[in-house]
């Protein structure tokens, strides 16, 4: 089966400036999650949906990031402005409902903010 | 609140050695554990996961964990390791209830010297 895609690979912005990425989960899969990983730490979550709701966005910082998944398929996670502690890798990950099921993560995109 | 902790930031072994990653986690309800794998410029790649039933989990790769509920511990293993096996390893629990939300470690960067 396809993975989970994600893009861009890499981008480098100016600070307060704007940036959005794309995902497309694994097929049939009803959540998405975006985490934020910052260099030597673990990934953080960022936001999840099942299907096009929102059911964890506790540490979004609402101020400058968005997301939304319109027709509970693709995804987009917009950062605006953004500010120079925004650099970090984004990844994508996507399961299927039902307890422990396994989150499956795309390559992410890493974003540098100068 | 439930957390992770990963001994050992960095674990350097020689190829053929025994690879002993550390994992303790905090949970006050029976947890589902994970590890993952993160190559350089990669997303995070199932290795292995605990959810019921046998303590002894093997993954791929040759790769195997033991879920001890005594020492709320989760610690991976692998006999014999490979160069290739050199990467970042994260252990994940999942939180209970909610939406199978994961909390992640610190990671544990791996080396392999010939």
């Amino acid at each position: 089966e396809a993975g989970v895609a994600q893009s861009p690979r890499y981008k480098i912005i100016e600070k307060r400036q704007s940036v959005a990425f794309w995902c497309n989960p694994i097929s049939g899969h009803a959540t998405l999650y975006w985490y934020q990983q910052i260099l030597g730490q673990g990934p953080k979550l960022l936001i999840q949906f099942q299907n096009n709701g929102v059911v964890d966005d506790s540490q979004l910082p609402k101020d400058r990031f968005s997301a939304e998944r319109l027709k509970g398929v693709d995804s987009t996670l917009k950062i605006q402005p953004a500010k120079l502690e925004d650099s970090a890798v984004y990844l994508c990950a996507s399961s299927s409902t039902g307890e422990g099921q396994p989150q499956h993560f795309g390559d992410g995109t890493r974003l540098s903010i100068l | 609140a439930q957390s992770v902790t990963q001994l050992g930031s960095h674990v350097s072994v020689s190829e053929g050695a025994l690879v002993l990653l550390r994992c303790n986690y905090s949970s006050s309800v029976p947890p589902y554990l994970f590890w993952y794998v993160q190559y350089p410029n990669q997303g995070l790649q199932l290795l292995l996961k605990y959810t019921t039933g046998a303590t002894l989990v093997k993954g791929i790769n040759g790769f195997e964990a033991e879920f001890k509920k005594s020492e709320t511990s989760f610690h991976l293993t692998k006999p014999s390791a490979h160069m290739s096996d050199a990467a970042e390893y994260f252990c994940a629990v999942r939180l209970s209830g909610g939406y199978n939300k994961l909390i992640f470690g610190a990671g544990t960067r791996l080396a392999v010297h010939p």
